[in-house]
């Protein structure tokens, strides 16, 4: 069985930082592209990163250079350094994985999620 | 970006109607276009992708359709387990999410 399970969430204050784990099971990790999401009340679903099987990242514009994605597959991890947090990056955290069709690539299965607030 | 707009915002219909989302994209997506349900407090969880293909494990009465820039999620014989928010996603790009449709069953 599928799962995903993100940690360190919390409370942050404005200009802090904060890293969050997603720990993987039940598929051969190495293989698979991973996705952070994100969701507020306010702006909904938001994609944050993409951490490609090859290791190639990519970023939305509201977190580029603030943010880093990276993984350590020997231990099935996924991990998003977020750096600069400002109020407007107060959400719950979702890592997903990637199912692919050749290039193209949507969230086939997603953690519970983790809440970062940010806030002084 | 490319902007995902859905419709309506709220649904609310009754057990054993037959409902209709809609999701248009701001430039064509050709058919990399996925439908997620959500409930409250719980992971967005996929439905369909390339635009038709269901999921496995998702029951027969979910399907969608469409292509280019319009597409539609329709689910027939509503249950009240159907009662949650919907949202669309493009992956044609880097993807981008629908602000969500949500489904009162009366």
């Amino acid at each position: 069985e599928v799962q995903l399970v993100e940690s360190g969430g919390g409370l942050v204050q404005p200009g802090g930082s904060l890293r969050l784990s997603c720990a993987a099971s039940g598929f051969t990790f190495s293989n698979y592209d991973m996705h952070w999401v994100r969701q507020t009340a306010g702006k909904g679903l938001e994609w944050v990163s993409v951490i490609g099987a090859n290791g190639v990242t990519h970023y939305g514009d509201s977190v580029k250079g603030r943010f880093t994605v990276s993984r350590e597959n020997a231990k099935n991890s996924l991990f998003l350094q977020m750096n600069s947090l400002g109020v407007g990056d107060t959400a719950v955290y979702f890592c997903a994985r990637v199912r692919r069709d050749g290039y193209k690539g949507t969230d086939d299965y997603w953690g519970q999620g983790t809440l970062v607030t940010v806030s002084s | 970006d490319i902007q995902m707009t859905q419709s309506p915002s709220t649904l609310s219909a009754s057990v054993g109607d037959r409902v209709t989302i809609t999701c248009r994209a701001s430039q064509s997506v050709s058919v990399w276009l996925a439908w997620f349900q959500q409930k409250p407090g719980k992971a967005p969880k996929l439905l369909i992708y390339k635009a038709s293909d269901l999921v496995s494990g998702v029951p027969s009465r979910f399907s969608g359709s469409g292509s280019g820039t319009e597409f539609t999620l329709t689910i027939t014989s509503l249950q009240t387990d159907d009662s949650a928010t919907y949202y669309c996603q493009q992956y044609d790009r880097f993807p981008t999410f629908g602000q969500g449709t949500k489904l009162e069953i009366k």
